[in-house]
């Protein structure tokens, strides 16, 4: 299998304000990664894929300038949400691609 | 567009009683079929899987699938549910989309077992 760690695992913020959200992958080297948010009580919602060095493809509906990724590494992809806002507050997902997909704990956003 | 319709969104079952949960996808091609389950407090995990082959499928902690391709159908089954079931629980299919593959997941069953 592969390990996936999401941090944070709960953040609280701000209306306005940015959130970093970090999804590594410790024991493989991902090119790809992909991350999804899912409401309460819903399904998970493929937000975009991350692409390592390269841009990331974001799924109909996404806003890529609100939603920012960075793959800087093979392990390490980052999901920024630019100026916050209530409606935001969800629970993001990351996941790996080894054959199978294998998920992160999840990160718990909420916007005040 | 493809979708997976999960039936039961909420399921009640004492223990020893046996589970299916239904699940239905639309997808004219050849499909990849997946069951995750999410424990409180936990992240997916991988129940089953159905690339090709045998269309009764075993899973891990006594589950099972089984793919009816006539009726776009990969119902879940277990014969006696435990108290550690209360989980819930996801179908998934795969689609091959731009060189990856993307999960389209259905809306989960949230499965209650009480003792």
């Amino acid at each position: 299998g592969a390990v996936v760690s999401q941090h944070p695992s709960w953040v609280i913020c701000k209306s306005g304000t940015s959130v970093k959200i970090e999804c590594r992958s410790l024991d493989f080297q991902a090119t790809t990664m992909f991350w999804y948010r899912q409401f309460p009580k819903q399904s998970l919602m493929l937000m975009a894929t991350s692409n390592e060095g390269s841009k990331a493809t974001y799924e109909q509906g996404v806003e890529k300038d609100k939603f920012l990724i960075n793959h800087a590494s093979l392990t390490l992809s980052t999901l920024t949400v630019t100026s916050a806002h209530p409606e935001d507050s969800s629970f993001y997902i990351c996941s790996v691609d080894r054959g199978e997909q294998f998920f992160g704990p999840g990160t718990r956003l909420t916007v005040l | 567009a493809q979708s997976v319709s999960q039936h039961n969104h909420h399921v009640i079952l004492s223990e020893a009683a046996s589970l299916e949960l239904g699940c239905n996808y639309s997808y004219g091609g050849t499909v990849n079929l997946f069951w995750y389950v999410q424990y409180p407090g936990q992240h997916l995990q991988l129940l089953l899987k159905y690339f090709s082959g045998d269309p009764l499928v075993k899973g891990i902690k006594g589950f099972e699938a089984e793919f009816i391709k006539s009726k776009f159908s990969f119902n879940l089954r277990k014969p006696s549910v435990q108290w550690s079931d209360t989980a819930e629980y996801f179908c998934a299919v795969i689609l091959f989309s731009g060189g990856y593959n993307k999960l389209i997941f259905g809306a989960g069953t949230r499965l209650a077992v009480h003792p």
